[in-house]
């Protein structure tokens, strides 16, 4: 069964520090895609990861794959208060349908 | 405006009542996939279809059915509904399996 685990669920920074969004996964996929969603609004796609050792970076947010290691991670590198959404990580599953985590809810405080 | 537009945005019904929720994709696409997004459950996918077949299910309840026509938007179909049921739904879509999906605003659905 593929399963996607996010942690912290929850997660309060100030403005300007630094921190990391964890994603492990259970089973090999080809692809792990990183979701924003802004309260009571749709989701927007931020990255689609495709092979073992992706890097992508879009302004502040950067992600990484390690299949290895089933591991995705977002590093956030110095948070302002527009980042302060809910984002998730999602595992491709065998027909391309997605397998969301639970999310980790950001709050970027001044 | 990702291109996918979902109708009704909320809807609001009462137990063991049944709705349509509907689904245009983004001109092109010809996968569709059905969400369900909740507090307790999180996102979860329901189904996806491709060109007007069924391809995946997912935690979809005998209750819910969906299918996908010629002019490839989609309904999804929930019948005898439960207080749990309550919850936003999203479709979405991508030009094919495993392309990156387009999430349209969801429908809100509230059961009394």
């Amino acid at each position: 069964e593929l399963k996607v685990e996010q942690n912290p669920l929850f997660l309060s920074m100030q403005e300007g520090k630094n921190y990391t969004i964890y994603c492990n996964y259970s089973t090999t996929s080809d692809r792990l895609y990183w979701y924003r969603q802004d309260p009571g609004k749709s989701l927007e796609s931020l990255f689609v990861l495709l092979s073992n050792g992706a890097v992508k970076q879009e302004g502040r947010l950067m992600a990484s794959l390690d299949t290895k290691a089933r591991l995705s991670t977002l590093h956030i590198t110095a948070a302002v208060h527009d980042l302060s959404a809910t984002y998730f990580c999602a595992l491709g599953g065998s027909q391309g349908n997605l397998i969301f985590g639970k999310g980790t809810k950001l709050s970027v405080k001044p | 405006d990702s291109g996918v537009t979902q109708t009704p945005k909320h809807l609001i019904t009462a137990t063991g009542q049944r709705v349509t929720l509907r689904c245009s994709p983004r001109s092109g696409d010809l996968s569709v996939y059905w969400y369900q997004q909740s507090l307790d459950q999180g996102l979860q996918f329901l189904i996806q279809y491709y060109n007007g077949e069924e391809r995946a299910k997912g935690n979809i309840l005998e209750r819910f059915s969906a299918q996908q026509f010629p002019d490839l938007h989609s309904e999804l179909n929930l019948s005898s509904l439960e207080l749990g049921d309550s919850a936003l739904y999203f479709c979405a879509s991508s030009v094919g399996p495993w392309q990156p999906q387009h999430f349209g605003d969801g429908t809100r659905l509230s059961i009394l």
